[in-house]
């Protein structure tokens, strides 16, 4: 089971919205709507921002959106600002395991 | 308060083996499935294992199979790694991870614990 494919960076301006994509294949993102996001600062655990495709968890922020078309899911993060800057995880189920994307470098310029 | 502390890691030569530990606090554990998941350095999220309520359902990354064995003990609130036939691509900060109700997502992690796999 091959990884999600996700950009390596993407950046923005405070205040502007910027989304990251996580493409898998029919096996696993287009397959099943439990796509899940992560947020990992550096030298501390992943955590869980979006949920079953864009369920957002008690005390995420709405600035957090997530959505999905086909193979491909999507996170958005509105009103940019810099405690949004580090890694960014996609991650699906995929009958019986789980499938990470290959991680998103969020810069705030 | 949710809290996952992982323990057990360290320095290990290939081929060795060590026994990973997640005590589990503040939530009933044996409501949850669980995951391990693990990260090499500077690499990103590997998805290795999954055990159910009851350890009726248990699942491995290719990537392990057959070297890792993934436990619970639900009397005790823990959670259990047993790696055996180490390699050096198995270096690795391992996290434990709890399970929104099935597969829904990864709600809540340990700090982690680190694996290094060198002679």
């Amino acid at each position: 089971q091959s990884a999600l494919t996700q950009p390596a960076s993407v950046s923005g301006s405070p205040g502007q919205s910027i989304t990251i994509s996580c493409t898998g294949t029919s096996s696993d993102v287009g397959s099943f709507n439990l796509v899940s996001w992560y947020q990992q600062h550096p030298g501390t655990a992943p955590k869980l921002m979006i949920y079953e495709v864009s369920k957002r968890p008690s005390g995420v922020s709405n600035r957090f959106s997530g959505s999905k078309s086909g193979n491909t899911a999507s996170l958005t993060i509105s009103g940019l600002q810099a405690e949004d800057e580090g890694d960014y995880y996609c991650c699906s189920y995929a009958s019986s395991k789980y499938v990470f994307g290959t991680g998103t470098t969020v810069t705030v310029l | 308060e949710v809290q996952l502390v992982e323990s057990g890691g360290g320095l290990v030569q290939p081929g060795g083996s060590l026994r990973l530990t997640c005590a589990a606090s503040g939530f009933t554990f044996s409501r949850y499935s669980m995951s391990w998941v693990r990260q090499a350095p500077g690499k990103g999220l590997e998805w290795i294992s999954y055990i159910s309520t009851s350890s009726g359902s248990i699942y491995y990354a290719d990537s392990v199979k057959g070297r890792f064995t993934i436990s619970r003990d639900n009397a005790k609130n823990s959670l259990y790694l047993q790696m055996n036939s180490l390699r050096d691509d198995d270096s690795a900060v391992y996290y434990c991870a709890r399970l929104v109700l099935l597969w829904f997502g990864l709600d809540s992690w340990g700090q982690g614990t680190l694996v290094s796999v060198s002679s």
